[in-house]
C-alpha cells in the first residue's frame, strides 16, 4: 500500500517569509519515486520536481528546495523569500516500481500575502 | 511542442446525457493518464495507457465510464449516462515513461445538473 499525507491543509505566509511544506509518505517498496506539483489558481497542474528513492541528496532550484529523508520518510519543500506568485495549491505525489498509480496528498493551499 | 491539450475546458450537462472528454498528449509521450479531481477525493487515477493499450483501469468508478486511445495522440474519457456525483475537473496527463513527472492538460471542469 502507498500513500502521501500533507497535514498541513493551509498555510499563509507574508512576502518574503521563508516557508516549508510537509509531506510524508509511506510505501513497502524500496524503490520509488516522489514527485511535487504545483496547482496555480488558473488550475493547471505543473510539474516540480522527481525524486527517486536511491537518491537522498537535497536539491535546490533558485528559491525552491526539497530536503528528501528516507529515515523519517519526508520529502518536504522549501520556498524561500516567498513571493506572492507562489500562491497556489502544492501536491506532494508518490510512485512506485511497477505499479503506475501515482498517489496524490490532499494538497497545501499556499498563500502568500504581499 | 503545445502541451497537452484538453477539450472542452467547461462542460455543463443535464443527468443522464453523454458526456465525452478529449486530449492530445505530449508527442513522442508514450504514456497517457486521466486523473478526477473532486475536494471530497481529491486527485484520482482513473486508468493510464502505455503506447495507446490501457495498461490499468482499476480507478474508473464504473461502468459508466470508458476511455479509449485510438492512436497515439488522441485519447477520450466518456461517460454514459453522466450524474450529477460525476461532477468534477477530469485532467489528461502525459510522460515519457511512467516515472517521469506527468505534463498534465488544462483540465475540464464537468458539470452535470
Amino acid at each position: 500500500a502507498q500513500k502521501v499525507t500533507q497535514a498541513q491543509t493551509e498555510i499563509s505566509v507574508v512576502e518574503k517569509e521563508d516557508v516549508t511544506l510537509d509531506c510524508v509518505y509511506e510505501t513497502r517498496d524500496t524503490t520509488y519515486y516522489l514527485f511535487w506539483y504545483k496547482q496555480p489558481p488558473s488550475g493547471e497542474l505543473v510539474f516540480l520536481i522527481r525524486r527517486n528513492s536511491f537518491d537522498e541528496q537535497n536539491e535546490i532550484s533558485g528559491r525552491y528546495s526539497w530536503n528528501f529523508q528516507k529515515s523519517t520518510s519526508s520529502f518536504n519543500f522549501t520556498i524561500t523569500a516567498s513571493q506572492v506568485v507562489d500562491s497556489a495549491v502544492y501536491f506532494c505525489a508518490l510512485t512506485q516500481y511497477n505499479n503506475n498509480d501515482m498517489r496524490f496528498g490532499a494538497g497545501t493551499r499556499l498563500t502568500v500575502k504581499p | 511542442d503545445a502541451g497537452v491539450i484538453q477539450s472542452p475546458r467547461h462542460e455543463v450537462t443535464e443527468m443522464g446525457q453523454e458526456v465525452t472528454l478529449r486530449c492530445k498528449p505530449i508527442s513522442g509521450h508514450d504514456y497517457l493518464f486521466w486523473y478526477r479531481q473532486t475536494m471530497m477525493r481529491g486527485l484520482e487515477l482513473l486508468i493510464y495507457f502505455n503506447n495507446n493499450v490501457p495498461i490499468d483501469d482499476s480507478g474508473m468508478p464504473e461502468d459508466r465510464f470508458s476511455a479509449k486511445m485510438p492512436n497515439a495522440s488522441f485519447s477520450t474519457l466518456k461517460i454514459q449516462p453522466s450524474e450529477p456525483r460525476d461532477s468534477a475537473v477530469y485532467f489528461c496527463a502525459s510522460s515519457l515513461d511512467e516515472y517521469y513527472g506527468y505534463t498534465f492538460g488544462s483540465g475540464t471542469r464537468l458539470t452535470v445538473v
